[in-house]
């Protein structure tokens, strides 16, 4: 398997533009994870799906963001319009499902979306 | 609620020097507590795990201890090497949901 795939791996726009983050799972994880990694918060959740459905979007800092998963195989991640302060790595990850706790469970990550608003 | 803390980097050592990172914990439910590496431009990868107390998590020269009593979960390596030069971070999942707690992160350079 080729692993979890986002894309773009590089986003650099302007204030105010439409972002659109892309992620491909591993084929048969139920789980999709999308994280923010910046110097100042380190990794934060923003959303996880399962079965593609939205299971806690509590993380997601405000309205500009919204996440999808149409089929188990695609998800995005969307800011409009964005803003400076979203600049970051962007990394989704994905995981079989069932139990973190059994003992071949883990987060399988992408290698991310290093995106900068000007 | 669910939290890890770990040790503010960053960290440099020179070659063939002892490595410790500290991590504690906070948690609801029996937590499973895990280190991932982070290498440059890349996605985090698991280094290891352990999912109860006392159970010791190995992988590549580097050893966790499960510690229920003092809520830690220190990352170890008698000797480190140039190539383990990385951004490591604690983590932590309970039996009661199906997500990660991740510290903030603790950035190693070994230095030949």
């Amino acid at each position: 398997d080729a692993g979890v795939i986002q894309s773009p791996r590089h986003e650099v726009t302007e204030m105010g533009q439409e972002v659109t983050l892309r992620c491909k799972p591993i084929s048969g994880h139920d789980y999709l994870f999308w994280y923010r990694q910046t110097m100042m918060r380190g990794l934060e959740l923003l959303i996880y799906f399962n079965n593609n459905v939205p299971i806690d979007d509590s993380g997601m800092p405000e309205d500009r963001f919204s996440a999808k998963m149409p089929n188990a195989s695609f998800s995005t991640l969307k800011i409009q319009p964005s803003e400076p302060r979203d600049s970051a790595v962007y990394f989704c990850a994905s995981s079989p499902g069932g139990s973190f706790t059994a003992t071949n469970e883990k987060l399988f990550f992408g290698s991310g979306t290093q995106l900068s608003v000007l | 609620g669910n939290s890890v803390t770990q040790m503010e980097g960053p960290v440099t050592l020179s070659e063939e020097a002892f490595l410790t990172i500290n991590c504690t914990y906070t948690a609801t439910g029996y937590p499973s507590l895990f280190w991932y590496v982070q290498y440059p431009g890349e996605g985090l990868q698991l280094l290891l795990k352990a999912t109860k107390a006392d159970d010791k998590g190995s992988n590549k020269g580097f050893e966790a201890t499960y510690r229920k009593e003092t809520t830690s979960f220190h990352l170890e390596k008698g000797s480190v090497q140039v190539s383990d030069s990385a951004v490591y971070f604690c983590a932590l999942t309970t039996n009661t949901g199906n997500q990660f707690y991740f510290g903030t992160g603790t950035s190693l350079t070994v230095i030949p």
